[in-house]
Order: structure tokens, then C-alpha cells, then sequence
């Protein structure tokens, strides 16, 4: 089983849709979690990070359920630009190996 | 500005050949990391330093090498033994031991073997 498991998609999103993703982890030392986004052919770049009180950035939602062990994003009025591989990621408190899943793909139609 | 840097961007290396990617980060970060990416696929970790002079192998090591003799600098050797080295190679760096600290990532090697 994988550290860090997520659907890969894609998903095909009408323009100003509500869309979620979920991500699981089976490492109970699993203590950070975020969220990134790659574009094509780039580098990944942090969208945010997940708190287990939750939080809110935006139209961005991220949530964070230690007992189930998964963490989930929710994008509100989804725009064209949010078009892009959304990555999960666990860093583990013990040794401070960071896993990523491996991504889900969002497309937003016009 | 404080950052991390891969170079080079494109590399092409011909079969049989090592070959070593740099990686530097001007961030005062204690762990740095090493991953792959190939079409498609997500992100798999190489291999991690968290201090200097110490390293851990990730998931897929094997063909790999790689060095920490300063806290700036982390390059991974693709040595011959790696069968399928073309990939898309991502460096990036953080400080774990402070709580939610976000990795941050250079903008990646492409390698070919030609």
C-alpha cells in the first residue's frame, strides 16, 4: 500500500463548479500535511498547507482527519487557471521523510 | 533573493555514463530532498538528507548517489546502474522540525539518455 494515496483523475470541472479532492495516508507518524499544485512541465508550488482545525484560503478549503487518516481540498467557483496536478503530501515527524501522492489532475472548462 | 537552484535545466547523457545534478538552496534549510518524476506519474523520493553528512535512501535509490558535505548543497549522481534515468528530476528543501514549514523546490533537471 502506499504511503500516500490519491484518485489521479482526471477530473473535467465545469468553469464556477465546486470540486474536492481526497487524500489517504497509512503512516500514523505522519505529521504535517499540504497541499500542491504543479502546472505542466514545472516545478510543484505549495497551495497550502492543512491544519486539523481545518482552514480556508480564498475558495480554497483544506481539512485534515487524523483519526480516518485523510485529508481533503475543496475549490469553490472554480476558475479556468485552476486547471493543473494537484499533489497531496505527508511529511513524517520521526525521520522527516516527506511523501507525496501522486497527484490528482483538475481541468476546468470553459 | 533566497531560493533553490537545480542546474542544469536540460541534460543529455549518453548510456553507460554517470552523470550529477546540482542542487543548491540559499535558505537556511537543514533537510533536502531528491525525487523523480516521470510522465504522468507523481513525485518519488530518491533520497533525503536531514543535517549535513547524513542521508537516507527513499523509495527508489537504487543507481542513485548522492553527497551532503555542506548544508547549501545536495547532488545526486545518476550513476550507470540506473536502467531508466530519463526523467524529470526535482530538488527541494525545507526545515521538518518546525511544524506545517513548506518544502520548497527548484525548478527541476530534465535528463535524457541519448
Amino acid at each position: 500500500r502506499k504511503e500516500v494515496e490519491q484518485d489521479p483523475g482526471p477530473f473535467n470541472v465545469p468553469e464556477g463548479a465546486t470540486v474536492a479532492f481526497n487524500c489517504t495516508y497509512s503512516n500514523s507518524a505522519s505529521q504535517s500535511f499540504f497541499w500542491y499544485r504543479q502546472d505542466c512541465r514545472k516545478e510543484p508550488k505549495l497551495l497550502m498547507s492543512v491544519y486539523s482545525s481545518g482552514n480556508e484560503d480564498g475558495r480554497f478549503t483544506a481539512q485534515l482527519n487524523r483519526a480516518s487518516q485523510y485529508i481533503s481540498l475543496l475549490i469553490r467557483d472554480s476558475k479556468l487557471s485552476d486547471s493543473a496536478t494537484y499533489l497531496c503530501v505527508a511529511l513524517n515527524g520521526g525521520n522527516e521523510k516527506l511523501t507525496f501522492g501522486t497527484g490528482t489532475r483538475l481541468t476546468i472548462i470553459p | 533573493d533566497g531560493g533553490i537552484t537545480q542546474s542544469p535545466k536540460y541534460l543529455f547523457r549518453k548510456e553507460g555514463q554517470n552523470v550529477t545534478l546540482s542542487c543548491e538552496q540559499n535558505l537556511n534549510h537543514d533537510a533536502m530532498y531528491w525525487y523523480r518524476q516521470d510522465p504522468g506519474q507523481g513525485l518519488r523520493l530518491i533520497y533525503y538528507s536531514q543535517i549535513v553528512n547524513d542521508f537516507q535512501k527513499g523509495d527508489i535509490a537504487e543507481g542513485y548517489s548522492v553527497s551532503r558535505e555542506k548544508k547549501e548543497s545536495f547532488p545526486l549522481t545518476v550513476t550507470s546502474a540506473q536502467k531508466n534515468p530519463t526523467a524529470f528530476y526535482l530538488c527541494a528543501s525545507s526545515t521538518p522540525r518546525r511544524m506545517n514549514t513548506e518544502a520548497f523546490f527548484g525548478q527541476g533537471t530534465r535528463l535524457t539518455v541519448v
